[in-house]
């Protein structure tokens, strides 16, 4: 079984610019997860989609960051314009539901480096 | 606010030794089931193994155990006979029981000597 693909691995931008970040779940998992672990702490959520819908964006910074999940596979996570303190590592995660005991399985992450 | 704290940064066992990892968490809620991740390296995270706050059983898995004291809120993680490819960072994660949302504490980073 394939697992969660994420792309690109690493990248550079400067600050005020924008990048983009992709992430292909596992195949048949309704649920998908972006999450920003920045050096030195855990991951904390960004958003958390059910198929194509929204469950938990509250902790996403709206005023710059914004995902989609079209037709409930593929995501996009954009940030725009890029600030110093997003560089961090963007983990995508999927699972076939959502709460109690399930697991997440989560992507190699998207190391952003914002200069 | 549920908050999740590893109170240490780094810990080193020498292979075939055991090792326990601390976790302590605050929670008000009663439903809640707790995790540890293992992130190699390369980044993968992937799950070591969890608990179901409702059983009292202590989980188990290979290697793997925890012991598990709900008064206290205390979640730590016991790997024996301690292998090479056990080094990585080790975060302790909750979650309510109603909720998908994982949150994580800051890691334990296990260096694996010989």
């Amino acid at each position: 079984e394939a697992g969660v693909a994420q792309s690109p691995r690493y990248k550079i931008i400067e600050k005020r610019q924008s990048v983009a970040f992709w992430c292909n779940p596992i195949s048949g998992h309704a649920t998908l997860y972006w999450y920003q672990q920045i050096l030195g702490q855990g991951p904390k959520l960004l958003i958390q989609f059910q198929n194509n819908g929204v469950v938990d964006d509250s902790q996403l910074p709206k005023d710059r960051f914004s995902a989609e999940r079209l037709k409930g596979v593929d995501s996009t996570l954009k940030i725009q314009p890029a600030k110093l303190e997003d560089s961090a590592v963007y983990l995508c995660a999927s699972s076939p539901d959502w709460g109690g005991r399930v697991e997440q399985f989560f992507g190699p992450g998207t190391r952003l480096t914002v200069l | 606010a549920q908050t999740v704290t590893q109170s240490q940064p780094e810990m080193s066992v020498q292979e075939a030794e055991t090792v326990t990892l601390s976790c302590t968490y605050d929670t008000s809620e009663s439903d809640y089931y707790l995790f540890w991740y293992k992130q190699p390296p390369s980044r993968q995270m992937i799950l070591v193994i969890r608990q179901e706050a409702y059983k009292q059983q202590n989980a188990t898995e290979n290697r793997f155990s925890v012991n598990f004291q709900k008064a206290a809120k205390s979640f730590s993680l016991k790997i024996s006979d301690s292998q090479l490819g056990d080094a990585a960072m080790y975060f302790c994660a909750y979650r309510i029981g109603t909720a998908s949302k994982l949150t994580f504490g800051t890691g334990t980073r296990l260096q694996v000597t010989l």
